[in-house]
């Protein structure tokens, strides 16, 4: 089945500093992949997505590029803000379901 | 406009009660979504409708049952529930089944 495996958080970083979160998956065939945000006490964003091998999503200065000879599709920012401070979930869609990784939590202190 | 809204925002419920949440999105999605999130885990998938009609139902207790009842409206009825039912219940949308979704901001249940 499918699956997704991020890197255990939390991440912690100080203001400006070059942010990476791994993102790892298993599916059979080449399935959209997503970054979801998700700030303290709201609900899940698109951050952003990728749906082809070598695809490369961005939005807020986040990017990820969709690696299929490593199936990985890791997070970057390079500089981060304290309002970056959230959980990201990677995921993956499958038929009609998303698979979600299990979260990384990002704190970035001033 | 990409938005989904929930109602209510927090519903503090006993066990022997019954109420509903409430989901709405008006930009033409044809797939709806509702999902359970418990503190420090990623939502976990509890019902898909597709074009209005129930197409995933992932083992979900009785006391929880979905209704939709237009294509922009997506309702959980809830009864009988438990304090381990207390959780984040998020709504999602998408343009078809199995595309990207787009998140409500959920409605915090506490059951006691």
């Amino acid at each position: 089945g499918n699956s997704v495996t991020q890197m255990e958080g939390p991440v912690t970083l100080s203001e400006e500093a070059f942010l990476t979160i791994n993102c790892t998956y298993t599916a059979t065939g080449y399935p959209s992949l997503f970054w979801y945000v998700q700030y303290p006490g709201e609900g899940l964003q698109l951050l952003l997505k990728a749906t082809k091998a070598d695809d490369k999503g961005s939005n807020k200065g986040f990017e990820a590029t969709y690696r299929k000879e490593t199936t990985s599709f890791h997070l970057e920012k390079g500089s981060v803000q304290v309002s970056d401070s959230a959980v990201y979930f990677c995921a993956l869609r499958g038929y009609s379901t998303l698979t979600f990784g299990k979260g990384t939590m990002l704190l970035v202190s001033p | 406009d990409t938005e989904v809204t929930q109602t209510p925002k927090h519903l503090v419920m006993g066990m022997t009660n019954k109420k509903s949440l409430k989901c709405e999105q008006h930009m033409g999605h044809r797939a709806m979504y509702w999902y359970k999130q418990k503190a420090k885990k990623p939502p976990e998938l509890m019902f898909v409708y597709s074009y209005e009609k129930l197409s995933i139902n992932e083992s979900v207790p009785s006391r929880f049952s979905p209704e939709c009842p237009n294509s922009s409206l997506l309702n959980l009825h809830l009864h009988a529930l438990q304090p381990e039912d207390s959780a984040l219940y998020l709504c999602a949308s998408s343009p078809f089944s199995g595309y990207e979704q787009y998140f409500g901001p959920g409605t915090r249940l506490t059951v006691t």
